[in-house]
């Protein structure tokens, strides 16, 4: 069974840094890209980054560009956001979902279950 | 303002037959598969139909999907309470080099 699991989240202040983390389970994780996908309280999706399988490809939605990092660590099957100089606008839900191919994904075919982000002071 | 356009709701009754539409540019829809996500209350998103017309496994076939140009179409027929949700569509974007996600459209089932 194919799961993801999200951590990680929390409280922070504004300016401040987070990391989250999203453990996978049931697939071979390195033959799949992933990717993080946020949504602010009453708000549609917004697709934060992606990732390809071995790393090689990195994409970043430009509202997070310059502040976050996404990584992978093939061998922990693990996803990870750094996400830096946080502002009040990234306040928000955090799934991470995994893409259907390790490059050129079609569709997000899993996602977990998401951790809540609240930047306040 | 999302790059995908789509109806910010549509409602029918039990039932019934509704479509939801999604507009996008030749950067997007027009030369990239679509996808689809159900986001039922309180819950993460889930894959209702990708590569623009097919369903996952588990996934009813009241449920379709097509594609024309630049725009893409989520079919339900059959409508039960239970597919009260918001709907979302979503495609890569290769002139931005993004995922890009419709608005989101809540179905109410009357």
């Amino acid at each position: 069974e194919v799961q993801l699991v999200e951590s990680g989240g929390g409280l922070v202040k504004p300016g401040g840094s987070l990391r989250l983390s999203c453990a996978v389970s049931g697939f071979t994780f390195r033959s799949y890209s992933m990717n993080w996908v946020r949504q602010a309280p009453g708000k549609g999706l917004e697709w934060v980054s992606s990732i390809g399988g071995t790393g090689s490809y990195i994409y970043y939605g430009a509202s997070v560009k310059g502040r976050f990092t996404i990584s992978r660590d093939n061998a922990k099957n693990s996803l990870y956001l750094q996400m830096n100089s946080l502002r009040a606008e990234d306040t928000a839900v955090y799934y991470c979902a995994r893409g259907d191919f390790p490059v050129g994904s079609t569709c997000l075919d899993y996602w977990g279950q998401g951790a809540l982000v609240t930047v306040s002071s | 303002q999302s790059v995908l356009t789509q109806p910010p709701s549509v409602s029918a009754a039990p039932g019934q037959k509704v479509t939801i539409s999604c507009s996008g540019s030749s950067s997007n829809i027009g030369n990239n598969y679509v996808s689809w996500y159900q986001q039922l209350p309180g819950t993460a998103p889930k894959l209702l139909i990708y590569d623009n017309d097919n369903r996952p496994s588990g996934i009813p076939d009241r449920f379709s999907g097509s594609k024309s140009g630049t725009s893409a179409t989520l079919g339900i027929t059959g409508l039960q309470t239970g597919d009260e949700a918001d709907y979302y569509c979503a495609t890569w974007d290769h002139s931005l080099s993004v995922w890009v996600f419709g608005g989101g459209t809540k179905l109410t089932v009357l």
